[in-house]
């Protein structure tokens, strides 16, 4: 496995512009996640797919975010009119789905952005 | 709905001293717990994860954790700290069915005393 993998590392932008993240999970993981993690606090939950379905979505996601994943591969996260309250690292995670639950998040090293 | 709780955000020990840090989970279903750590400017990496078998979890770096029921309690333990062990670590609860997002505490930094 080459483990998930997430780009950019780190955008800066300013308020108000459009931003977008890719995620590509370990190759044959059906399940992908994203969360958003401030400073100072753990991450929270923000969206989750198995293959291209996009399942679940926090009341954190607001009608400016938006997460695809087309073909049940990598997935993309894009942010419109940037805040500044959007400042964070954003962690993308993936999982096999098993036999049995419980299985392990992998994730990856995250996208830092900035928002000035 | 579930919540994790990690008394102390900032834990000192000394080289070679017992590492304790706590987790207290609230779940309305039989959970899944786990530890991650996570490595400045780094992704989370799993340290060791309870699903419901033995309720003493061994994981990797020397690191375990015990599953106690009666006290809503997860704690992370080793034995003798190492300078490599300074890092952030954070506890999270899944539940075991549906989607199993993971609902994180807010870390706790470990820093080792030389």
């Amino acid at each position: 496995d080459t483990g998930v993998s997430q780009d950019p590392r780190h955008k800066i932008t300013k308020r108000g512009q459009n931003v977008t993240f890719r995620c590509d999970p370990i190759s044959e993981h059906n399940r992908l996640y994203w969360y958003r993690q401030t400073l100072g606090q753990g991450p929270e939950f923000l969206t989750y797919f198995q293959n291209e379905a996009q399942l679940e979505k926090s009341r954190l996601l607001s009608d400016r975010f938006s997460a695809e994943r087309p073909k049940g591969s990598f997935s993309t996260l894009e942010i419109q009119r940037t805040e500044q309250g959007d400042s964070a690292m954003y962690l993308c995670a993936s999982s096999p789905r098993g036999v049995t639950t419980g299985d392990t998040q992998y994730f990856g090293p995250g996208t830092r952005l900035t928002v000035l | 709905a579930q919540s994790v709780t990690q008394l102390g955000s900032h834990v000192s020990v000394s080289e070679g001293a017992l590492v304790l840090l706590r987790c207290n989970y609230s779940s309305s279903v039989p959970p899944y717990l786990f530890w991650y750590v996570q490595y400045p400017n780094q992704g989370l990496q799993l340290l060791l994860k309870y699903t419901s078998a033995a309720t003493l979890v061994k994981g990797i770096n020397g690191f375990e954790a015990e599953f106690k029921k009666s006290e809503t309690s997860f704690h992370l333990t080793k034995p003798s700290a190492h300078m490599s062990d300074a890092a952030e670590y954070f506890c999270a609860v899944s539940e075991n069915f549906g989607n199993e997002k993971l609902t994180f505490g807010t870390g706790t930094r470990l820093t080792i005393i030389p």
